[in-house]
């Protein structure tokens, strides 16, 4: 069975800082990994997502993200945020192969001017 | 764009009650979920469905049931609602595949179980 662990369930950084947020995930077989936003009362969005090949993956609004297979992590990492990057972040992942995601409990990331 | 639309944003209902949640996608995706995300727990699958009446359980089926007559359309039931489903339900779609697709939310129903 897969899951997937977000260590830091809040991450308080300061506007143009930059900042990870962690992932680790376990599966005994290949897997796609994804991050996911939630912005407030809001559903959530495709962040970026790792199929194969390039382990430095880019997304939209400056995220990316690194697969590093033998510490089975997948960190989401910005270099410089600002306030509307508040949201919660949700890093999944899925066995290939399979239909269905398997969610962290997420972070939520709370920028501050 | 892709679209995922869900019946009700907020929804109150009675212990005991029989609960209907609906989800809509106009992008002729195969494969639908429900999800319900609590704080500290992420999202948790409930059920899906990658096809008109076929369904599959997920991680947190008990209590709940699905259907899926049409494409387009994948509603969550609630038997016998009871207070711990309280929470928020949320809808997504992808195209048919093994999973290398996008999935696209819906914007979520909170669901209060009094």
């Amino acid at each position: 069975a897969q899951s997937v662990t977000q260590l830091d369930s809040q991450v308080p950084v300061f506007e143009e800082a930059p900042v990870e947020l962690r992932c680790n995930y376990s599966s005994s077989v290949s897997v796609y990994l994804f991050w996911y936003v939630q912005y407030p009362n809001q559903g959530l969005q495709l962040l970026l997502k790792y199929l194969s090949g390039s382990t430095l993956v880019k997304g939209i609004n400056g995220f990316e993200a690194e697969f590093n297979k033998s510490q089975t992590s997948f960190h989401l990492r910005k270099p410089s945020v600002h306030i509307s990057d508040t949201a919660e972040y949700f890093c999944a992942v899925m066995d290939t192969g399979r239909r269905a995601l398997t969610f962290g409990s997420g972070t939520r990331l709370q920028v501050q001017p | 764009d892709v679209k995922v639309t869900q019946s009700s944003r907020y929804l109150v209902k009675r212990t005991g009650e029989k609960v209907f949640l609906e989800c809509v996608q106009d992008m002729d995706h195969e494969n639908m979920f429900w999800y319900r995300q609590d704080p500290g727990l992420g999202l948790r699958l409930i059920y899906f469905s990658y096809d008109v009446k076929m369904k599959e359980k997920g991680d947190i089926p008990e209590g709940y049931s699905v259907s899926r007559e049409k494409k387009e359309r994948f509603s969550l039931i609630l038997e016998s609602a009871s207070t711990n489903q309280t929470s928020m339900y949320l809808c997504a779609s992808t195209k048919g595949g093994a999973g290398r697709e996008e999935q696209y939310f819906g914007p979520g129903t909170r669901l209060t179980v009094t």
